[in-house]
């Protein structure tokens, strides 16, 4: 089983609907973040938790909402999604020494 | 912006070395060199990290110039599974907050 599960892997909605992306891991660690990846770029970071009461904006955080219910889970939503949020999407966890992420295998968002 | 220069993408020989370069001119005395990778739209994976030592694991080995300003990631004998997006990074380790990655080196292993 994976350390870090993202659902679900692929996903296309419509224009206006709101949409969560969910993200789990079983490594225990502490730090959780989201990315986005368009084609042909590197990632990007939308949202970063690194405690169950904390939650930090990243670089393009703008039409996006998470919520970490609890140490192990991190949820990214599109409260009304747009095309240019289609997207590949990943998790990642770090411990507390912060030595190295540890990465979903992404979920891939289609806003038609 | 960017901390880190890559080239855009690379070939290597099957079985040969493969020698990615990383120019970091600005990293500061706290700031580790990381090197992660992505096949095909898979998550990245980590590779390896080094402050100022060359460092060297099961899978890659890390050289990192005497004053810290460029890293050379090196494959031993690059194989097809190899060809992925290679990505240098510096960030404060066990401090540091995000991970931020540029666009990385394509590098394709040619058979």
């Amino acid at each position: 089983d994976a350390d870090v599960t993202q659902t679900p892997r692929n996903r296309i909605t419509k224009t206006g609907k709101r949409i969560m992306l969910e993200c789990s891991q079983t490594k225990g660690h502490d730090r959780m973040y989201w990315y986005r990846q368009d084609p042909g770029l590197g990632l990007r970071l939308i949202y970063y938790s690194f405690d169950v009461k904390d939650i930090n904006k990243g670089e393009i955080s703008d039409g996006y909402s998470v919520s970490r219910q609890a140490q192990a889970k991190f949820s990214l939503s599109l409260e009304s999604a747009i095309p240019n949020q289609t997207a590949l999407y990943f998790c990642a966890t770090s411990d507390s020494m912060n030595t190295e992420a540890f990465f979903g295998q992404g979920t891939r968002l289609t806003v038609v | 912006d960017a901390k880190t220069t890559q080239p855009p993408s690379m070939d290597c020989a099957e079985g040969r070395a493969a020698n990615l370069p990383c120019n970091h001119s600005t990293i500061s005395g706290n700031e580790y060199v990381y090197w992660y990778r992505q096949i095909h739209s898979q998550g990245p994976q980590y590779i390896i990290h080094g402050l100022k030592n060359n460092e060297t694991n099961e899978m890659a080995s890390l050289i990192i110039t005497e004053d810290r300003k460029s890293s050379t990631l090196i494959l031993p004998h690059a194989t097809l599974r190899d060809t992925a997006v290679y990505y240098c990074i510096v960030r404060v380790a066990y401090t540091g907050n995000q991970f931020y990655f540029g666009t990385g080196t394509s590098l394709t292993v040619i058979p």
